[in-house]
């Protein structure tokens, strides 16, 4: 079974800086599909960008991105110009390529607090 | 329209109580999930059903019940909960992941907050 890790339980951002969430996986798949989710206050899970592991151009969604470092087994994520809304929990998340599993394997998740 | 929806928001329960969760999707997506979430914690998968069958049952206590009656819709029946049920219940779909172009994102709906006494 795939593992995914978030280390850095909590990190806190100024408003209008950048900030940095860590995930590393283990996998001995060649192919598969990485994601980071962000949960806010009101619990609802909102997908914010996703990555195919085939795929050497690290996703963008606008002022969010990702560093997709494969060979490591790293998917960082990148917020920049934080804003107040970003304010949540973030999951980064692991599904296999092949069809019929359809399961997500969830990181344990970063807190992000941002200071106005 | 990426959107999952869930009734009811909120649900507090007696032990002894029998109550069922909803959710609904028009997105003609044809697999569905149930998932269980604690305060600060990663959503835990409970079932999957793909076209309409259940697929995945994460050995689930027989007091949780799922069904899905049709492709748009997915029900959660609750009968004799304990207390430590209680939790963020979040039901998700996504297209087939074999055809999908979105390769079978998950979008998730906003949850229901259940209380068991």
């Amino acid at each position: 079974a795939q593992t995914v890790t978030q280390s850095q339980p909590e990190m806190s951002v100024q408003e209008a800086e950048t900030v940095t969430l860590s995930c590393t996986y283990d996998t001995s798949e060649s192919d598969y599909y990485l994601f980071w989710y962000k949960q806010p206050p009101s619990r609802q899970m909102i997908l914010v960008i996703r990555q195919e592991a085939y795929k050497q151009q690290n996703a963008t969604e606008n002022r969010f991105s990702v560093n997709f470092q494969k060979a490591a087994k790293s998917f960082s994520l990148k917020i920049s110009d934080s804003q107040l809304g970003d304010a949540a929990m973030y999951f980064c998340a692991y599904r296999s390529l092949y069809y019929g599993n359809n399961r997500l394997a969830f990181g344990k998740g970063n807190q992000v607090v941002v200071i106005p | 329209d990426t959107e999952v929806t869930q009734t009811p928001k909120h649900l507090v329960m007696g032990m002894t109580n029998k109550k069922s969760l909803k959710c609904e999707q028009h997105m003609g997506h044809r697999a569905m999930y149930w998932y269980k979430q604690k305060a600060k914690k990663p959503p835990e998968l409970m079932f999957v059903y793909s076209y309409e069958k259940l697929s995945i049952n994460e050995s689930v206590p027989s007091r949780f019940s799922p069904e899905c009656p049709n492709s748009s819709l997915l029900n959660l029946h609750l009968h004799a909960l304990q207390p430590e049920d209680s939790a963020l219940y979040l039901c998700a779909s996504s297209q087939d992941p074999g055809t999908s172009g979105d390769h079978g994102t998950q979008y998730f709906g906003p949850g229901t907050r259940l209380t068991v006494l």
